[in-house]
């Protein structure tokens, strides 16, 4: 069965203390990994795709990788703004068309 | 550019109704996917449509349908409403090249 976990739940960090989120995956095949951040009560806003293990994205303080069984979020020097639930999701190839399925999230809180 | 819009924002129904959810894709974006998202987890996969018709369903019962129009808006009807179908319901839109955007969701309460 396809599915996604990912730990922590939650993380409290200092601003300025980096750290790294983790999604781990079990998929028959695997069309795109996605990263999404959700606000409270809003829908999730894109980060990053990725496709192929060993492929890297970075976006301001946030660098995406993958592996073959794992991706990890790595947030460095985190300000406040990046207060958010980060979503990990993967698209399996499964009957032709494409269904994300995600993981619980990983809420983090990130203090002056 | 406009995102993907949703409408309503919000509702309440009662136990039993119907409800109709609305969904506008990117422009030039012509597939919609349907996601119910429960406070607390990740989003579920309802459906996806493409070209107007049903291409892919997820693990929910026959009172939650779809439909696509020709300008490749979309709209998500459930019948009966149960207590458990209170969530936040969230629309993406896609096409080829592009990632999965989503719509700021709509929150249906049922009371």
């Amino acid at each position: 069965e396809d599915q996604v976990t990912q730990s922590p739940e939650a993380l409290r960090l200092q601003e300025g203390e980096s750290s790294s989120l983790n999604c781990s995956y079990t998929v028959s095949g695997l069309r795109g990994l996605f990263w999404y951040r959700q606000d409270p009560g809003k829908g999730p806003e894109f980060l990053f795709t990725l496709y192929s293990a060993g492929e890297e994205k970075e976006k301001e303080r946030l660098k995406a990788t993958l592996t073959k069984k794992e991706s990890f979020l790595h947030i460095t020097a985190p300000k406040p703004e990046d207060s958010a639930t980060y979503l990990c999701a993967v698209d399996p190839f499964a009957g032709g068309y494409n269904k994300l399925i995600f993981g619980a999230g990983t809420r983090l809180a990130v203090h002056p | 550019d406009a995102g993907v819009t949703q409408s309503p924002t919000h509702l309440i129904k009662t136990r039993g109704q119907h409800v109709t959810l609305r969904c506008s894709p990117i422009s030039g974006h012509k597939s919609v996917s349907w996601y119910q998202q429960v406070l607390g987890q990740g989003p579920q996969f309802i459906f996806q449509y493409y070209e107007k018709e049903e291409r892919g369903r997820g693990n929910f019962p026959d009172r939650f349908s779809a439909r696509q129009f020709p300008n490749y808006s979309s709209e998500l009807n459930v019948n009966a409403l149960l207590l458990g179908d209170s969530a936040l319901y969230l629309c993406a839109s896609s096409w080829v090249g592009t990632g999965f955007n989503f719509g700021p969701g709509t929150r249906l309460t049922v009371t």
